[in-house]
C-alpha cells in the first residue's frame, strides 16, 4: 500500500463516542486525503491536505475534523460518532497526479 | 459538476474470456483518468492512468484502457481474464494535480471457472 499505514483496522464505537483514525506515510508526499467508502457509493472525499499546516474540506466533511502538523501524519477525528458514520475509511497520499491508498479502517457506530 | 458513471454494477465472465468495463465521465475539459482495483477487504490499487497523448494506455496485470474524447469514455479491457481478477473496479477522474478524485460507483467482477 505504497507506504501508507492506517490504524486501527477495525473499530466499533457507541453513538456519541469520539475517536481518531490515524494515517501515517513514509513517502514524503505533500498531498494527503481522507475518503469514506459506503456500499455501492464509490469513495467520497472527506478532507484533504496539500502540505503540513494546510487542510481543506472535501465533499462530505460534516462530523469530522483533521489536522496536519507534520508531512507524515494526517489524523481524522470523529467527535460525536453517529450511525451515519459507519463506513470504511481510506487514507491516501498523492504526488504527480497519482494517489496511493492505505488498507483502510472499518468503523461501525452502534 | 464532474461525475463518473459506471453503468454495470456487477459483471460475470468466464475465465479466459475477454473483459470490458465501461466508464463515462462528465467534465468540461479532458480530466485526468484512472482505474483502480479493490480486492475484498483491501485498499485500492492503481491499475492505470491517462493524462494525455496516446489514447490507449497500458497498465498492470495485463489491463489496458482507451480514452475516447468524443464519447467521454475511458473503458477498461483485458483480453483474457484470470480467476484472480475477481474484484471491484473503480473508474475515477481528477481535474488537476492534488485535486480530489471523483469515483464512479464501482463494478464488481466475478469470474466463473
Amino acid at each position: 500500500n505504497a507506504g501508507v499505514t492506517q490504524t486501527p483496522k477495525f473499530r466499533i464505537l457507541k453513538i456519541g463516542q469520539s475517536m481518531t483514525l490515524q494515517c501515517t506515510q513514509d513517502m514524503n508526499h505533500n498531498y494527503m486525503y481522507w475518503y469514506r467508502q459506503d456500499p455501492g457509493m464509490g469513495l467520497k472525499l472527506i478532507y484533504y491536505s496539500v502540505g503540513a499546516g494546510i487542510t481543506d474540506k472535501g465533499e462530505v466533511p460534516n462530523g469530522y475534523n483533521v489536522s496536519r502538523s507534520t508531512t507524515e501524519d494526517f489524523p481524522l477525528r470523529l467527535e460525536l460518532a453517529a450511525p451515519s458514520q459507519t463506513s470504511v475509511y481510506f487514507c491516501a497520499i498523492g504526488q504527480n497526479y497519482e494517489q496511493y491508498f492505505g488498507p483502510g479502517t472499518r468503523l461501525t457506530v452502534t | 459538476a464532474q461525475s463518473v458513471t459506471q453503468p454495470d454494477i456487477h459483471i460475470t465472465v468466464s475465465e479466459g474470456a475477454s473483459l470490458e468495463l465501461r466508464c463515462n465521465y462528465s467534465y468540461g475539459a479532458t480530466p485526468y483518468l484512472f482505474w483502480y482495483v479493490q480486492s475484498p477487504g483491501q485498499g485500492l490499487q492503481l491499475l492505470l492512468k491517462y493524462f494525455s497523448g496516446d489514447t490507449l494506455v497500458q497498465g498492470i496485470k495485463g489491463f489496458e484502457a482507451e480514452f475516447k474524447r468524443s464519447q467521454s469514455s475511458f473503458n477498461l479491457r483485458k483480453p483474457s481474464v484470470h480467476w484472480s481478477d475477481a474484484a471491484e473496479y473503480f473508474c475515477a477522474v481528477q481535474r488537476n494535480q492534488g485535486g480530489k478524485l471523483i469515483f464512479g460507483q464501482g463494478t464488481e467482477l466475478s469470474v466463473k471457472p
